[in-house]
């Protein structure tokens, strides 16, 4: 089946530094990836959405120069979180969407991002 | 705009006992309804998905969701729930409007099952 691998599992950094969290998919093509925050007993929020080749769409309010998406394969998507603060610190999962399928979304395991 | 509704929570309910987590959307057009679990710290795991045809989908580990146009439902049960079965429970939605590209996710909803 399909497996999206998210790295790291957990990171801790300091403030005012910056994170970067990859999301790939390992068995198939992913055209589009989105990117979820999820704060504590919360839902998930769609922060962007990413597709290969082309800058990502980012949600209201999701500040783009802040975090920063990039999608340079049809396998890999890189979510940098830049200038850290201890507010960012979250849930971060990504998903992928396969070429031509309109349902088949699979989830990386998340990333904790805990900035100190 | 698309939304989704979890009213409750959390779900109590004994092992052995049959579950039902609800869930309501709004949407323009058909919708794509999917259930999603989630154990701590992990990501999300697919349970089922109503795309088309029949009403009563069926899904891993046992669970069903049953599609209501009328009611705008897509509660998912279990006939006899299983300590293992503790976890989150997201309903997800996504329709034409949003390019079927678009998951909308609902609050959750807390699932503990008791010995």
């Amino acid at each position: 089946g399909a497996v999206v691998s998210q790295h790291p599992s957990r990171v801790i950094c300091k403030s005012g530094t910056s994170v970067k969290i990859e999301c790939r998919s390992l068995d198939f093509q992913a055209t589009t990836m989105f990117w979820y925050r999820q704060f504590p007993k919360q839902s998930l929020m769609l922060m962007a959405t990413s597709n290969e080749g082309s800058k990502a769409t980012y949600e209201q309010g999701v500040e783009k120069d802040k975090f920063l998406i990039n999608h340079a394969s049809l396998t890999l998507s890189t979510l940098t979180v830049t200038s850290a603060h201890p507010e960012d610190s979250s849930f971060y999962i990504c998903s992928a969407k396969r070429r031509g399928e309109f349902y088949g979304y699979t989830f990386g395991s998340g990333t904790r991002l805990t900035v100190v | 705009a698309q939304s989704v509704a979890q009213p409750e929570d959390q779900v109590n309910v004994a092992e052995g006992n049959p579950l039902t987590v609800k869930c309501t959307y709004s949407v323009s057009g058909n919708p794509y309804l999917f259930w999603y679990v989630q154990y701590p710290n992990r990501g999300l795991q697919f349970l089922l998905k109503y795309i088309t045809g029949d009403n009563l989908v069926k899904g891993s580990y046992g669970f069903e969701a049953e599609f209501n146009k009328s009611q705008t439902s897509f509660h998912l049960k279990k006939p006899s729930a299983l300590v293992s079965d503790s976890a989150l429970y997201f309903c997800a939605v996504s329709s034409r409007s949003g390019g079927y590209n678009k998951l909308i996710f609902g609050a959750g909803t807390r699932l503990a099952v008791h010995p």
